[in-house]
């Protein structure tokens, strides 16, 4: 594998399951994104890791919980999930968090269904 | 409150045609990145532009940075198939990787 993955690619579920979304990075990079996508909205920027320390949390509901256990692997905790976040959850890693310098490689993303 | 307006929202055109689409904002950003995002794919970086009136031309893309750095368009000259996408404009604030991104602009290239 090369790049970013995420799995899975689709899932549907509950207003009361738990689900959890994987990222993984093939680049060496130290630094991951979650972001999320909704039709008619722009990409929001949900949480940013960088050498596996949380330093960005966008104000994201307490029903999302990330997970960076190492630089190369994240996960996003779904929990008590509402139909508006239904959405495509894009994963990104960068070497740094400069926005200057350091190129952000998206995965192709989960797309997400709230029933 | 929409820091990046991206006009047109969607855009239609045949092969061979020129277009240009819009990124505007009240805003200034130290840096100005566009994205493409096919579908079932997420966003690959074109271009970072980071100087006030810079201009970067990728093969028969053109990108240009406003003097202000509150607005930045894209020109395509020729316009492929393979150019179909939606196009992302992406505002960054100092050295921090904290990117604000505008709706985007959905292109139709039409053989």
């Amino acid at each position: 594998e090369t790049g970013v993955t995420q799995t899975p690619r689709h899932l549907v579920m509950g207003m009361t399951n738990k689900k959890s979304l994987k990222c993984e990075q093939h680049l060496g990079h130290n630094a991951m994104y979650w972001y999320k996508q909704s039709a008619k909205k722009p990409l929001e920027l949900m949480f940013v890791y960088n050498f596996k320390e949380q330093t960005e949390n966008n104000s994201v509901p307490s029903r999302f919980s990330p997970e960076c256990p190492n630089s190369s692997h994240l996960f996003l905790h779904l929990h008590t999930l509402q139909p508006e976040d239904s959405a495509l959850y894009l994963c990104a890693s960068s070497q740094g968090v400069s926005a200057y310098t350091d190129t952000q490689y998206f995965g192709p993303g989960t797309r997400l269904t709230v029933l | 409150t929409q820091l990046l307006e991206q006009s047109p929202q969607f855009l239609s055109i045949q092969e061979g045609e020129n277009l240009t689409v819009y990124c505007n904002s009240s805003s200034v950003f130290s840096s100005l990145q566009w994205y493409r995002q096919e579908p079932g794919e997420g966003p690959v970086l074109l271009v970072t532009v980071v100087t006030g009136g810079e201009v970067k031309k990728l093969k028969r893309l053109t990108f240009q940075f406003g003097d202000a750095r509150k607005d930045s368009s894209l020109h395509i000259t020729a316009a492929q198939t393979g150019d179909t996408g939606l196009y992302l404009c992406a505002g960054g604030r100092g050295s921090q990787g904290n990117l604000i991104f505008g709706k985007g602009t959905k292109l139709s290239v039409k053989p």
